[in-house]
């Protein structure tokens, strides 16, 4: 079942701006973590933020984490041409034996 | 971290037929997870291949359809059974433990005429 929802679901911008996603999710969670997918293929780990912490940081990438609202933000600064990927936010329930569930993504497209 | 090696990278296949996809891993991991990326879709989880029982397949996935292999720690196999253009998808294998990162292959683009 589908747990994280991102908006929006496709975002265009030019270099140099600033880039910000959003994944809601329904349940409690362990921990929420985002991925890259260039072009259909296989994903990369960006970052993951534990459900006791509201904010982390990775080089240009700043991501929160609401648990309050179920909500977290990706924020991807000075964006560069090769930033433009789809992005996917993931949660490991809080229950014994599920596996990370993805969210729709959302497309993000940087124009030099 | 873990590399794997995921093959083959795509395939175009007639329907009715089956194709099998190999994950090899640089490593040995506990864990390892099968998913189907849909068209412009997210991934959803098909099954976690367990070492030495059988897979747990997730509601909406059966083993008939969807039978999964996984000989050792280092090695799973998925072969996707009596292909319809439905099936048409990539499927991704991945690795790591629970509540931690994933780390993923590049994922096998299926074409299914």
């Amino acid at each position: 079942s589908q747990q994280g929802e991102e908006d929006p679901q496709a975002l265009s911008i030019q270099e140099g701006e600033n880039a910000t996603m959003n994944c809601s999710y329904k349940t409690s969670i362990n921990n929420l973590q985002w991925y890259r997918q260039n072009s259909g293929r296989g994903l990369v780990h960006l970052i993951l933020i534990r459900s006791n912490e509201r904010e982390k940081h990775s080089g240009r990438l700043r991501v929160t984490l609401d648990t309050s609202k179920k909500s977290s933000s990706l924020l991807i600064t000075a964006s560069r041409a090769a930033d433009t990927a789809s992005y996917f936010c993931a949660t490991d329930a809080n229950q014994a034996g599920t596996a990370l569930i993805f969210g729709k993504g959302t497309t993000l497209s940087v124009s030099s | 971290s873990a590399v794997i090696s995921q093959k083959p990278s795509r395939d175009i296949c007639q329907r009715g037929t089956s194709l099998t996809i190999q994950c090899q891993v640089d490593s040995q991991v506990t864990m390892m997870f099968w998913y189907r990326q849909q068209p412009g879709q997210s991934l959803t989880l098909i099954a976690t291949a367990n070492q030495g029982s059988e897979a747990t397949y997730e509601s909406g996935f059966v083993i008939d359809k969807f039978p999964i292999s996984r000989p050792n720690l280092t090695f799973s196999t998925l072969t996707v059974s009596n292909m319809s253009p439905e099936d048409s998808s990539i499927y991704l294998c991945s690795v790591g433990d629970r509540g931690e990162k994933l780390f993923f292959g590049s994922g096998t683009q299926l074409s299914v005429l």
